[in-house]
């Protein structure tokens, strides 16, 4: 079994969409990340969650720490928000990555 | 304010040949780590190095593969008598005390094998 597990692994949407993206985890965490990988590879950090809840724009990282769970929501969904989300955590100073959630949205 | 700095971004090897990549993380940062990814695949662990040492390298493969930090210069992986399952993109990440802190990526390296 894979410490890090996403779902869905894809996700096709119309554009307008409130899209959710889900992960959980096994280990014992100080930190989870949501990162998004674009075609051309190019990888950016979102969010770094140790509790709680963080909104940047239409995006927003939740994190359940007793249940070992966490999604990333994104509001008003866009063509351009098409892309891989990774989610990824941190038992002690290594990073350990989910296989990650290929979104497309539709215009 | 550069980013994580990777070189080259793409790389053709021969069978046999040897693969040098470079990540420059960014100031101030002393954690690197290397990760893998082949086609359609996830991101896969391979090693995490702070300044000259090596933390973790339970991701590399046991033979033709070693990576470095030194003290000064860019973080290395290199591979040795390359193979075609090495071909993937391999991407350098860097924070400036570990995972518990957002990590910041490079561009990657594609490598190929002829």
């Amino acid at each position: 079994k894979n410490e890090v597990e996403q779902s869905p692994q894809n996700l096709t949407a119309q554009e307008g969409e409130f899209i959710t993206i889900n992960c959980s985890y096994s280990v014992g965490i100080s930190a989870l990340h949501w990162l998004q990988q674009h075609p051309g590879g190019g990888i950016v950090s979102l969010f770094m969650l140790s509790s709680g809840k963080k909104k940047h724009g239409r995006l927003i990282a939740t994190i359940n720490i007793q249940e070992k769970h966490s999604s990333l929501h994104i509001t008003a969904s866009h063509p351009r928000d098409s892309a891989v989300y990774i989610c990824a955590v941190s038992p002690d100073d290594k990073i350990i990555f989910g296989k990650g959630t290929r979104l497309h949205i539709l215009p | 304010n550069a980013g994580v700095m990777q070189n080259p971004r793409h790389l053709v090897r021969r069978r046999g040949q040897e693969a040098r990549l470079r990540c420059s993380p960014m100031k101030g940062h002393s954690h690197v780590y290397w990760y893998r990814q082949l086609p359609e695949e996830g991101l896969k662990f391979m090693v995490y190095l702070q300044k000259e040492n090596i933390i973790d390298e339970s991701g590399m493969p046991k033979e033709r593969f070693s990576a470095e930090f030194p003290k000064e210069g860019p973080s290395i992986l290199r591979i040795q008598q390359v193979v075609r399952g090495d071909s993937a993109a391999y991407f350098c990440a860097s924070s400036p005390q570990g995972g518990a802190y957002t990590i910041y990526f490079g561009e990657g390296s594609w490598l190929t094998v002829v």
